[in-house]
């Protein structure tokens, strides 16, 4: 069965570092998401992407994130300068059509010290 | 806005006994509602949706809901536990936006004891 495929599995990184968290969604998929869950909390949407550029994002989703699809395969999220409340479980996922459900990734799990 | 309370944090249960895990959500149009999964260390697993038709769904590993629009509720079901089972289970909500953006409820630990 096809997979979202996230790595790494597990990232330490300082606080105040640039980190890339990276993703391959399901080749024949066209919207690709991330999510984040803060240990113990719900599940939250970050951002959604389709056709090559943002199509909503929430308000955790500030300047200091951003997405990007460089190659047609990868889905990238970049953290520019961590902090602290930045450590979670990281979530991607890919869906065909939409609103219909999709498929997540295992996740990444962030940790800033 | 849209919102989903899942109303039990956690749920013990015994092996072989029925479950049943509750999910209400809020919202003025019309909705597609999603079961997820996440065993210990693994991401997001769909159980089940509903996007329209029978209020029944059957899902992955026996599991099955029931939509019901009068009590906004999708309460999860399973007639008889396995200790694979215990996991945490997220109920969401879709946006009915294009791009189906998801809203969690904050999820109930099914423990499964022997």
């Amino acid at each position: 069965e096809p997979e979202v495929t996230q790595t790494p599995s597990h990232q330490v990184t300082q606080m105040g570092q640039e980190v890339i968290l990276r993703c391959v969604p399901i080749s024949n998929h066209l919207y690709f998401y991330w999510y984040r869950q803060i240990l113990g909390q719900k599940v939250e949407f970050l951002v959604s992407f389709y056709n090559n550029e943002i199509s909503e994002k929430s308000e955790i989703f500030d300047d200091q994130f951003s997405v990007e699809r460089p190659d047609g395969s990868n889905f990238t999220l970049k953290i520019r300068s961590t902090k602290l409340e930045d450590s979670a479980m990281y979530f991607c996922a890919s869906s065909e059509q939409g609103r219909f459900g999709y498929t997540f990734g295992s996740g990444t799990r962030l940790t800033v010290v | 806005a849209q919102s989903v309370t899942q109303l039990d944090s956690q749920v013990p249960v015994f092996e072989e006994a029925p479950v049943e895990l509750r999910c209400n959500y809020s919202s003025s149009v019309s909705v597609y509602l999603f079961w997820y999964v996440q065993y210990p260390n693994q991401g997001l697993q769909l159980l089940l949706k509903y996007l329209s038709g029978s209020t029944l769904v059957k899902g992955i590993n026996g599991f099955e809901a029931e939509f019901n629009k009068s009590q906004t509720s999708f309460h999860l079901r399973k007639p008889s536990v396995h200790i694979s089972d215990t996991a945490e289970y997220f109920c969401a909500v879709s946006d009915g936006g294009s791009q189906g953006n998801l809203i969690f409820g904050k999820g109930t630990k099914l423990s499964v004891k022997p």
